[in-house]
Parts: structure tokens; sequence; C-alpha cells
């Protein structure tokens, strides 16, 4: 079955940087139309679209409010994508969950599957 | 873009009905059959319930059905079962490769 395996919590300074990793199973990692989304989730609080990455192009897009600050990555080998948010600040703590757009598999325009979350404490 | 706007909260007793609002802009709800609902339990990642905006992927009870009019899309739990106790978030598609979610709505079963 399809399946996002993500790493493991991180404890940042302010400053710092974080690069969270995002392993699939399951399905052809670079098949066309499986883009791979970032959402994040601070403490209480409800879902925040971060951008996407293209597997197979490597193409990226995120959004405005992280221009500058977050670079979405991708392994082909290894069927692994990964998202580094550098200068961290104290509200950047939050869940990051990677998921996949189901477009491929019929569920155009939404994320059918997800990571179980990575938790990203920022703090002095 | 600025978030969707849902209810913070919506309660019924089992076996009663519960319809969540999700309401955008012209450039996203209402401009796009591509709005998608998130069902969210404590410490859970998100299950996606619904897709372009009525349609409900395999496993999914078809207690819950989606709608839109307008700027406005909606869920509906028939039925409401103590499980389906949970926060709810919509999503649209809001164009130039931009997704947005709705703030989220928690549903109590009474």
């Amino acid at each position: 079955q399809v399946q996002l395996v993500q790493s493991g919590a991180e404890v940042k300074k302010p400053g710092a940087s974080v690069k969270v990793s995002c392993k699939t199973s399951g399905y052809t990692f670079t098949f066309t139309g499986y883009y791979l989304h970032w959402v994040r989730q601070a403490p209480g609080q409800g879902l925040e679209w971060m951008g996407w990455i293209n597997p197979n192009s490597g193409g990226t897009h995120h959004a405005q409010k992280f221009q500058g600050r977050v670079t979405m990555t991708r392994d082909t080998s290894i069927n692994t994508a990964y998202m580094e948010l550098s200068r961290l600040r104290s509200d950047d703590t939050a869940v990051y969950y990677c998921a996949r757009d189901g477009g491929s598999s019929g569920y155009f325009f939404a994320f059918d599957t997800w990571g179980q979350g990575t938790v990203v404490t920022v703090s002095s | 873009q600025s978030a969707l706007t849902q209810p913070p909260s919506a309660s019924g007793s089992p076996g009663q009905s519960v319809t969540i609002s999700c309401t955008g802009t012209s450039s996203d709800v209402g401009a796009y059959n591509y709005v998608s609902w998130y069902q969210q339990h404590p410490g859970k990642a998100p299950k996606l319930m619904i897709y372009e905006v009525s349609k409900r992927p395999s496993g999914v009870p078809d207690r819950f059905s989606g709608s839109k009019s307008g700027n406005t899309a909606s869920l509906t739990v028939s039925g409401l079962q103590a499980e389906d106790e949970a926060d709810y978030y919509c999503n649209s598609y809001a164009g130039n490769n931009n997704w947005v979610f709705g703030g989220g709505t928690k549903v109590t079963v009474l």
C-alpha cells in the first residue's frame, strides 16, 4: 500500500535550519501527477499549505509566505522528498506533514495520502 | 491568499446531521470545483473524506457528503456517530499552483 514515512522530531534554535524527509513506497515516485505537498500545523492551530514538489522534474512551488526560506528537493534513487526551512523562528514550531497529490489516482487536486508528521520545535 | 472561513465548532447528537460551511472567494472556492475535505483526529494525520466538491474516496462512508454554491462549500455528516467527532478542514485549489485550507471546525457528538 501507499505509504509516506517522515523523519523524526527535531529541536532547533532560532535562526537555524531544519530538513524534514518524506520517504515514499507503494507507488511510482516519479509518476506524472503524484506531486508531493508540504503542510504544517502549529500547536492547537489549523492546517497551512506550504508548497509542492514534482518528484519527476524536481520543479517546485511554494506559498508566498515562505519565499526565500523554504527549499523542496527530492532524491529519486531512494524515493524520498525533502523540505528544508531556514532562518527558523519560534512561530515555525509545528507538525510538518508531507501529503501526496492524488491526481494520478483520480483524486484531482486533493491530498490522498499523508505522512505521519514531523514535530519541529524552535526554542532557544 | 487568506485562509478559507469555517465555523470553529459544530455539534449534533448521535443519528443527527451536522453541516459545516467553508467560505472562500471567487478566486478559490468559487473559481474551481477542486474543494476537498479532511478529517483529523487528535494526534493523527488528516484523512481525505471528500474531493472535487462532492466525490467520496473508496472506504469513506456515504454519510459524508459535500456540495458547493458560489463561494461557499459545505460538508454534511448524516447519521452522526461517535467516531465522527474530530476536526474537519476544507481545502481549495486557488489557482497559480496554490492551495489554501480553511481554519478548521471541531465537530462534537453530544
